[in-house]
């Protein structure tokens, strides 16, 4: 089955407390993205890698850090978590760039920082 | 700059009555326009797209939207809404290569 996972579902931390959130696509898609989802706000992008090695910000780069070794893989890290970082995040993938492509979207983490 | 407005965030509605879903954008260039649906607890899904062509677009779940350039309106509508169509809709718009926008939704309730 063609999908996009996450993990994990749901994380509550403390503040300064290191924490990866993993995402992988089968899909074999070049374009992958974490976004931000915030009552009010909707969804804004936090980084995104165009192919391996590839990386770049988004709209909220502040405070993250992201990784693209692999194709299928592309960990969101967040080296000292604050408050203002609790949130919904969702991982995406797509065939290449989002301008006319579908995107895939993960499950969501749920995160909170205490 | 709000790139996306979703003017309701949000609309009630009875079981079989219309729905319609409004956005609106911003841009003085070509756009791709996008409506995804998130059921609870689930990720966003594609319920159609524009990106030329005809104006009025068809999605899945009997959902259709209209892209209207002088109005810069991307509205989504249903004419029999179900029970299961509750969820929240985001209206999306592509202003780049990789310059996405998202409304910040609109979450449709539907009432027996």
């Amino acid at each position: 089955e063609a999908q996009v996972t996450q993990n994990p579902r749901y994380l509550i931390t403390v503040t300064g407390k290191k924490l990866t959130v993993t995402c992988s696509q089968n899909m074999n898609h070049e374009y992958m993205s974490w976004y931000r989802q915030d009552p009010g706000l909707g969804l804004r992008q936090i980084y995104y890698s165009m192919n391996v090695e590839v990386t770049d910000k988004g709209d909220v780069p502040e405070g993250y850090k992201v990784s693209r070794k692999e194709k299928r893989n592309f960990p969101l890290i967040l080296e000292s978590p604050s408050p203002n970082q609790t949130s919904l995040y969702f991982c995406a993938s797509s065939l290449s760039q989002p301008a006319y492509n579908e995107q895939f979207f993960g499950p969501g983490t749920r995160l909170t920082v205490l | 700059a709000q790139s996306v407005t979703q003017l309701d965030s949000q609309v009630p509605v009875f079981e079989e009555a219309p729905v319609e879903l409004r956005c609106n954008y911003s841009s003085s260039v070509s756009v791709y326009l996008f409506w995804y649906v998130q059921y609870p607890n689930q990720g966003l899904q594609l319920l159609l797209k524009y990106l030329s062509g005809s104006t009025l677009v068809k999605g899945i779940n009997g959902f259709e939207a209209e892209f209207n350039k002088s109005q810069t309106s991307f509205h989504l509508r249903k004419p029999s809404v179900h029970i299961s169509d509750t969820a929240e809709y985001f209206c999306a718009v592509t202003l780049g290569y990789n310059d996405m926008r998202f409304g910040a939704g609109t979450r449709l309730t539907v009432k027996p």
